[in-house]
Formats: C-alpha cells, structure tokens, sequence
C-alpha cells in the first residue's frame, strides 16, 4: 500500500526552530512536497524535493532522503502567523499525489 | 477572476439530491484535480484532468463525475448525494501533472443531511 506518517500535532514557541517529520512508503516517488495550511482556507506550496539533501528558502527549509523515505520541514525563527497545518505529499509517478494528514502546529508565545 | 476560483463556497444538501460543484481557473493550466478533505485523513483526489477532454479516476471516484469541456472549467457532480458525502472539497490545477505546484481554490463546505 501507500503511506505517508506525519505527527498529528506539534506545539512550538515563537523565535524558536520546530523539524515537521514526514515518513513515506509509495509505489513510486517523483517528488515530495510541502504545502501550508491555515484553519479554513486552502492549502498554498511551501516547497519541492526531488533530489536528496536539504532546499532553503527564507525560514523554511525541506529535507529529503529517498533512501530513507524520509523528509522533514525546518521552520526557524518562529512566528504566530506560522500556526497552521504542514501537509506533505508525494508525487508517486502516476499522476497523482499522495497527501499525508497533515501536522497541526501550534504556536505559543 | 485571479487564479482558481470555486462555487459555492458552502452548501446544506438534502440526502438524493444531485449537485455540481464549479471550478474555474484562469492561469491556463493543463492539469485540474478534485480533492476532498475529511478531518483526520490526507487530500484525497476524486478525480482529475490531465488536459482538457481528458479525465481519470483518483483514489474516491465512487459516487462523482467529471467533465473537461475547456482548459478553465471542472466542474464536479455529485448523482445523488449521500451523508457521506459531507466535507470540504478543494480544486486544484497546476501547469504540468506530476512535478509542479499546486494551486487550490478556497473549498466547498458540503453538508449532506
């Protein structure tokens, strides 16, 4: 079968860095993906990797190792509007997505 | 309209009831998907659209239909709704099918009762 893990919830406080783990098991892999989303709206694209080794852009940084079926979202310098859920996807060469259930993470001050 | 846009953004519909679902884009993407998300549980795609006159099934197509007369619309059509049919359904496109970013319209809230 296909499989994506991710913990379900996470809680942070602002300023410090929070690692958002994401284990996969597909048929196939073309890709992983980061998306955030906020309480009641739509999911909007954080990041893509495809090749091993980590992609920085800005706070937000993704990790990827294929051999390990394992990925992870670095969120540093942490801010209230980051509150949100992180969903990860992978791309399983078949024209579609498969979405893990998502990570809430909360915020404290 | 800018970027994907779906209608109604919310919805009561009674239990047999038939119902379409609108989504448009205007950023001429080739890819269209229909996702429903349930609390708990991942996106999950119901059907999708690799370009336009083309559909195929995702992993929840049962009780859903598609079409993909042009390039902007996808509407999606439920025959006749059932309870658990009730959740937040997302359309997405994107330029290519696999490797590119998404970008969703805001949902449709569905309650079947």
């Amino acid at each position: 079968g296909q499989n994506i893990d991710q913990p379900t919830e996470m809680t942070a406080t602002e300023g410090a860095i929070v690692q958002i783990n994401c284990t996969y098991q597909t048929s196939g892999f073309n890709g992983l993906f980061w998306y955030q989303q906020h309480a009641g709206e739509a999911p909007t694209f954080l990041s893509y990797n495809v090749l091993d080794g980590l992609e920085e852009k800005g706070r937000f940084s993704s990790f990827l190792s294929r051999s390990k079926g394992y990925s992870y979202l670095l969120l540093k310098e942490l801010q209230m509007k980051d509150s949100a859920s992180y969903l990860c996807a992978v791309s399983n060469g078949n024209y579609q997505l498969i979405w893990g259930a998502g990570t809430k993470l909360i915020i404290k001050p | 309209i800018a970027g994907i846009t779906q209608a109604p953004t919310s919805q009561i519909l009674a239990a047999g009831r038939r119902m379409t679902l609108r989504c448009t884009q205007d950023m001429r993407h080739n890819a269209m998907y229909w996702y429903r998300q349930d609390l708990g549980l991942g996106l999950r795609l119901i059907h999708y659209s690799n370009t336009a006159g083309t559909t195929g099934k995702g992993e929840v197509p049962d009780g859903y239909s598609v079409s993909r007369a042009n390039t902007d619309d996808f509407p999606l059509t439920l025959a006749s709704a059932v309870p658990s049919q009730t959740s937040v359904y997302f359309c997405a496109s994107s330029e290519g099918t696999e490797n590119t970013e998404a970008f969703f319209g805001q949902g449709t809230r569905l309650t079947v009762v």
